[in-house]
């Protein structure tokens, strides 16, 4: 079974301040892991994704990830945040070499005053 | 730019009665999925296809039932519609495994 966890319901910050959005996964084997953005009153856009090789991966609109093996987590970073960043934010796994089964985390709200 | 279009946009529909969600891709793409959004829950997977007269279930497959008669479309039906059913469901697709996925606009549905 594979399974996506985004811990943090809402999260609010400052703008400019640094931002991390956590995300962990279960799955037993090499994952692809997907960060997506929806804006408020629309559909979900792609933003980065991990499928092998460099650990750290970077992004449309600034936004970079890092997967970590260790700890199963891939969690999506930006600094400094804008407040046109302010959306709600999904993670999301395939489990590597399936028949592309994409599982989605229940998303985090993102609130950046500015 | 992929496109994917679904319709109806919004729909209320009588509960016990039958809605037939529709999706429609012109990229040629594989695969593709049909999710649900609410509150509290995030996106969870309903069906999903990878090839044409083909469908997979996905994590909440209870109440839906999938249709891909063709690489483009690929419907989703709700023969007895149930007041739980009430969301905003989600049609994607994509080229292959590890790409990115391409979404609709989605489509507001209210049982009554």
């Amino acid at each position: 079974a594979q399974s996506v966890d985004q811990p943090d319901a809402h999260v609010t910050l400052s703008e400019g301040a640094s931002l991390e959005l956590r995300c962990s996964y279960s799955y037993s084997a090499a994952p692809y892991l997907f960060w997506y953005v929806q804006y408020p009153g629309q559909s979900l856009q792609f933003l980065l994704k991990y499928i092998t090789g460099d650990t750290v991966v970077k992004g449309t609109k600034g936004f970079e990830a890092e997967f970590r093996k260790s700890n199963s987590s891939f969690n999506l970073k930006k600094s400094p945040a804008h407040w046109s960043d302010s959306a709600k934010y999904f993670c999301a796994l395939e489990a590597g070499g399936s028949n592309a089964k994409l599982t989605f985390g229940k998303g985090t709200k993102l609130s950046v005053k500015s | 730019e992929a496109a994917v279009t679904q319709s109806p946009r919004s729909k209320v529909a009588v509960t016990g009665g039958k809605v037939t969600l529709s999706c429609h891709q012109t990229n040629n793409h594989d695969y593709m999925y049909w999710y649900r959004q609410d509150t509290g829950h995030g996106l969870r997977l309903i069906h999903y296809s990878y090839v044409a007269d083909s469908t997979e279930k996905g994590d909440i497959p209870d109440g839906y039932k999938a249709s891909r008669p063709s690489q483009e479309n690929f419907s989703l039906i709700l023969e007895l519609a149930s007041l739980s059913q009430t969301a905003v469901y989600f049609c994607a697709s994509r080229q292959f495994s590890g790409n990115t996925l391409y979404f609709g606009e989605g489509s507001r549905l209210i049982v009554v």
